[in-house]
C-alpha cells in the first residue's frame, strides 16, 4: 500500500499570500498518478489536479501541481477567501487507492 | 450537468447489512468506472471499491473485501454497495464517485450518504 503524508498539518495563512502544501510518498508514484482535492464543509471533495500537474475542468490557474516520484506539491497563488479549505491528496496508481490525511488550510 | 446521488444510508446494528444506491445523470454512465470512497474521522478518505463501465471487473479495500459487493446497472444508471456484517468502524459518509478509468482520479462527487453502525 502506498501511503501518502502530507505536511503541514495545518497551514495559516492571509488572503492575498501564496499557499504551498507537501505531499510525499512512501513508493513511488508512476506516471504521475497523482491527484489533488479541495474538501469544504459539508461538501464532497473537489477534483483540483490530476497526473500531478494538470488541473481539471474549471479549475482556476492559480492552483498548481508539480512534483514527480514520490514528492508532490500544490501551489495555490493570491489565497482568497474562498480557497480556504482542507485539501488532500490522492494516489490511482495503484490498489488500493490511498488518500493523505489532508493539510487544512486556515485564514489567519 | 453531472450529477451523482447516493441513498440508501442510515442507522444499522452491528452485524447487520445495508445496500446503498447511486444513481448518476447528465453523462453516459455506462462509460465510466464508479466507485466508493467512504470518510470518517478517525480514517479521513478512504476508497472502498470500483467497478468498470460493463461490470465485469471489480476492484476493493483489503478491508471490506469479502464484506462489500460492489455492483451496477447500466439500464438505470445505478450503481450499488452491499454491505454485509457492518462493524462499528464502518460508520462513515459514504460517496459514490465517477472514474475515467481505473486508472484515474475521481471527478465527480455526490454530496454523500451517512451510515451510521450503532446498537
Amino acid at each position: 500500500e502506498i501511503v501518502l503524508t502530507q505536511s503541514p498539518g495545518t497551514l495559516s495563512l492571509s488572503p492575498g499570500e501564496r499557499a504551498t502544501l507537501s505531499c510525499r510518498a512512501s513508493h513511488s508514484v508512476s506516471s504521475h498518478y497523482l491527484a489533488w482535492y479541495q474538501q469544504k464543509p459539508g461538501q464532497p471533495p473537489r477534483l483540483l489536479i490530476y497526473g500531478a500537474s494538470s488541473r481539471a475542468t474549471g479549475v482556476p490557474d492559480k492552483f498548481s501541481g508539480s512534483g514527480f516520484g514520490t514528492d508532490f506539491t500544490l501551489t495555490i497563488n493570491s489565497l482568497e477567501p474562498e480557497d480556504f479549505a482542507v485539501f488532500y491528496c490522492q494516489q490511482y496508481d495503484r490498489t488500493p487507492y490511498t488518500f493523505g490525511q489532508g493539510t487544512r488550510l486556515e485564514m489567519k | 450537468e453531472v450529477q451523482v446521488v447516493e441513498s440508501g444510508g442510515g442507522l444499522v446494528q452491528p452485524g447487520g447489512s445495508l445496500r446503498l444506491s447511486c444513481a448518476g445523470s447528465g453523462f453516459r454512465f455506462s462509460s465510466y468506472w464508479m466507485a466508493w470512497v467512504r470518510q470518517s474521522p478517525g480514517k479521513g478518505l478512504q476508497w472502498l471499491a470500483s467497478i468498470k463501465q460493463d461490470g465485469s471487473e471489480q476492484l476493493y479495500e483489503d478491508s471490506v473485501a469479502g464484506r462489500f459487493t460492489i455492483s451496477r446497472d447500466n439500464a438505470e444508471n445505478s450503481m450499488f454497495l452491499l454491505m454485509n456484517n457492518l462493524k462499528v468502524e464502518d460508520t462513515a459518509v459514504y460517496f459514490c464517485a465517477r472514474q475515467l478509468g481505473s486508472g484515474w482520479p475521481f471527478d465527480s462527487w455526490g454530496q454523500g450518504i451517512l451510515v451510521t453502525v450503532s446498537s
